[in-house]
């Protein structure tokens, strides 16, 4: 079962863009909702992450909006720049078990 | 401070033959992970350890797969036999427990390739 879904599976931005990536829950027991960066032969690295009690989070360029009625969730690159490109994860955490992770989104910033 | 380590970073094995990866967590790490990313999804869980005791390998196929962490520090997946399906990146990560977020720190990897 799919727990978090998330789309677009890829994105071209131009530098500068914001691009925006959503991802949407069914587990409500999940009260932990990172976005891992993950750039090619790497491992994935947390970049933000939201409690549900917030409906927004802020990190330098990156914000995270969360609608906890709609179970979603959307991460907001504001600014884009070329070293952004990489695959970006939205996942849920009930803080028992293991991160449940998004598809993926690969970013491109174009210059 | 050294981050999770893995070895080895690439394998390319026939089908049916075995295979075993490493990995190192981060000093004073409880709790590691072990996932299996195809290419093109996200990360998988395989299992996780609380120190040297198991907490979930519900999604580990137990057939072919098997993993054991030894004094609750290093940790070995291993694979016997291989199936072509099981090529992918088998990320290794760690958590402090305790910590307020569960942010997890992932190794490398290790891509395999099964022929």
């Amino acid at each position: 079962q799919q727990q978090v879904k998330q789309s677009p599976q890829s994105l071209i931005v131009q530098k500068g863009g914001i691009p925006i990536i959503n991802c949407a829950y069914e587990n409500t027991a999940f009260d932990y909702f990172p976005w891992y960066q993950q750039f090619p032969g790497k491992g994935p690295a947390l970049l933000i992450a939201i409690r549900p009690d917030v409906s927004e989070k802020k990190e330098g360029r990156f914000t995270i909006s969360f609608n906890k009625s709609a179970k979603q969730f959307s991460l907001h690159i504001m600014d884009s720049q070329p070293g952004d490109s990489a695959t970006y994860f939205c996942g849920g955490d009930t803080g028992r078990r293991a991160l449940t992770f998004g598809s993926g989104t690969r970013l491109q910033v174009q210059p | 401070e050294a981050g999770v380590a893995q070895s080895p970073r690439y394998k390319i094995i026939e089908k049916r033959q075995s295979v075993a990866f490493w990995c190192n967590p981060i000093s004073g790490h409880a709790t590691l992970y072990w996932y299996q990313q195809i290419l093109g999804q996200g990360p998988k869980l395989l299992i996780q350890f609380q120190n040297n005791g198991v907490v979930d390998d519900s999604q580990l196929p137990k057939d072919r797969f098997s993993a054991e962490r030894l004094k609750g520090v290093d940790s070995t997946l291993k694979i016997q036999p291989a199936k072509l399906e099981d090529s992918a990146v088998y990320l290794c990560a760690s958590t402090l427990q305790g910590s307020s977020y569960n942010e997890q720190f992932f190794g490398p990897g290790t891509r395999l390739t099964v022929l």
